[in-house]
């Protein structure tokens, strides 16, 4: 199984409302990452996590809180988002604990609106 | 800071080739290839490390020139399935940029019958 699963596939949420992002792989690989992929343009790096840690934040908004409760699961807290945070948020696992040397794996990722 | 790919576009007839640029103005570790097709994620295409290790699909070559921190991804006798965005993802040598990737602003290209 290489697949990265990701839910929902659609969000829409007030700017009041908190909502959770989920992403999960079955591939046995250490590291997992969250990225935002704004319309037409490539995918920027949000959060690393490496052995269920978080390795890496480039410098997200506070809005914004990963959570990896285990090997295989990912999530993404969202709560007091603004309207310019509407994007794809795409997840990816690599079989290394870090992406050098190794292929990252894309989930089909969630389209966000924030209303 | 984001590579640079060019072209930023480029239309083919099928059976005709391509080369995709990406140029860093960084030290470069690897250099990653992805494709990605409307409404779909990124695919892998290729890995290229320095010291000249490389890792991807049989079909699809790349050349990685480390003094010049450039790239090449080389499409040969394409096919329709070949259309899509391709990304460059670079991921620097040393400090912080170490183990991660920033990717270049995308190449779209269309292939025709």
């Amino acid at each position: 199984d290489t697949e990265v699963t990701q839910t929902p596939k659609h969000l829409v949420m007030g700017m009041t409302n908190k909502k959770s992002l989920k992403c999960e792989q079955h591939m046995g690989h250490r590291a997992m990452y969250w990225y935002k992929q704004k319309a037409k343009k490539p995918p920027e790096l949000m959060f690393v996590y490496s052995y269920e840690k978080l390795s890496i934040n480039e410098s997200v908004p506070s809005r914004f809180s990963p959570e990896c409760p285990n090997s295989s699961l990912l999530n993404l807290h969202l709560h007091a988002l603004q309207p310019e945070d509407s994007a794809l948020y795409l997840c990816a696992s690599s079989q290394g604990p870090t992406v050098t040397s190794y292929e990252q794996y894309f989930g089909p990722g969630t389209r966000l609106t924030v209303t | 800071q984001q590579p640079v790919q060019s072209p930023q576009a480029v239309i083919l007839r099928e059976g005709e080739d391509a080369v995709i640029n990406c140029s860093s103005s960084k030290a470069l570790y690897s250099v990653h290839w992805y494709r990605q097709k409307h409404g779909e994620a990124p695919v892998f295409l290729m890995i290229l490390l320095k010291g000249g290790e490389q890792k991807g699909h049989e079909k699809i070559s790349a050349s990685f020139n480390e003094k010049k921190q450039q790239s090449s991804l080389y499409l040969t006798a394409s096919q329709l399935s070949y259309s899509g965005t391709y990304f460059c993802g670079t991921e620097s040598a040393g400090g912080t940029s170490y183990g991660k990737l920033t990717f270049g602003q995308g190449t779209i290209l269309t292939v025709h019958p």
